[in-house]
């Protein structure tokens, strides 16, 4: 079956530091790889997406590249701030043709805090 | 972006009573909502795939007879769990697929139910 493992946290950081959260997959066919944040007291929010390999997902200064070589979607942020303390979740959506079409498999999700 | 209410955000009840949640797209129609379950410090769980106007589909392992959801209009999917006990208590989650985004779900921001 598909399965999502992300870098286990707490990750706390310093406000303008370099983020990186590891998120690796395991999956029948060509899905579709995402990253969701939840920040405190709300729902998941999509932050980025990619639909096949070697796309790069941004949005608000995050970036992720779906290698599918190392089956892998890992998250970047080159300068992170307070702002971005959330916790971030990455995930998979089998592709069409797939038994599990449109439903998503997520990792176990990363606490980030960042510090001013 | 696509909008999904829960209601409520947060119950207490006593155990062995039932507790209805609800789950509604305010600005378009979804064909087919997932609930979710997420336990503290870990990943979203899906719980059943929720299509409107037919029965929901389970996951392996849910009790379909304790958690019985119902998907009677096209923006409106709700979750019973009945005779509650308090292991039951957790964080439940809905999303809503919309078929105007090329099936990206958006979540709703999650019930608190708590069992004494």
């Amino acid at each position: 079956g598909n399965s999502v493992t992300q870098m286990e946290g707490p990750v706390t950081l310093s406000e303008e530091a370099f983020l990186t959260i590891n998120c690796t997959y395991t999956a029948t066919g060509y899905p579709s790889l995402f990253w969701y944040v939840q920040y405190p007291g709300e729902g998941l929010q999509l932050l980025l997406k990619a639909t096949k390999a070697d796309d790069k997902g941004s949005n608000k200064g995050f970036e992720a590249t779906y290698r599918k070589e190392t089956t892998s979607f890992h998250l970047e942020k080159g300068s992170v701030q307070v702002s971005d303390s959330a916790v971030y979740f990455c995930a998979l959506s089998e592709g069409a043709g797939g038994t599990s079409y449109g439903k998503l498999t997520f990792g176990q999700g990363t606490i980030l805090t960042v510090h001013p | 972006g696509a909008v999904v209410s829960q209601h409520p955000s947060w119950v207490i009840c006593k155990s062995g009573t039932s507790v209805k949640i609800e789950c509604r797209s305010l600005d378009f129609q979804a064909t087919t909502m997932f609930w979710y379950r997420q336990f503290p410090k870990q990943s979203l769980m899906l719980m059943a795939t929720s299509n409107e106007g037919s029965k929901a589909t389970y996951e392996q392992g849910v009790e379909k007879d304790k958690f019985l959801i119902n998907h009677a209009s096209l923006t409106l999917s709700t979750l019973t769990v009945t005779s509650a006990h308090p292991e039951d208590s957790s964080f439940y989650i809905c999303s809503a697929r919309d078929p105007g985004t090329r099936g990206e779900q958006f979540f709703g921001p999650g019930t608190r139910l708590t069992v004494l």
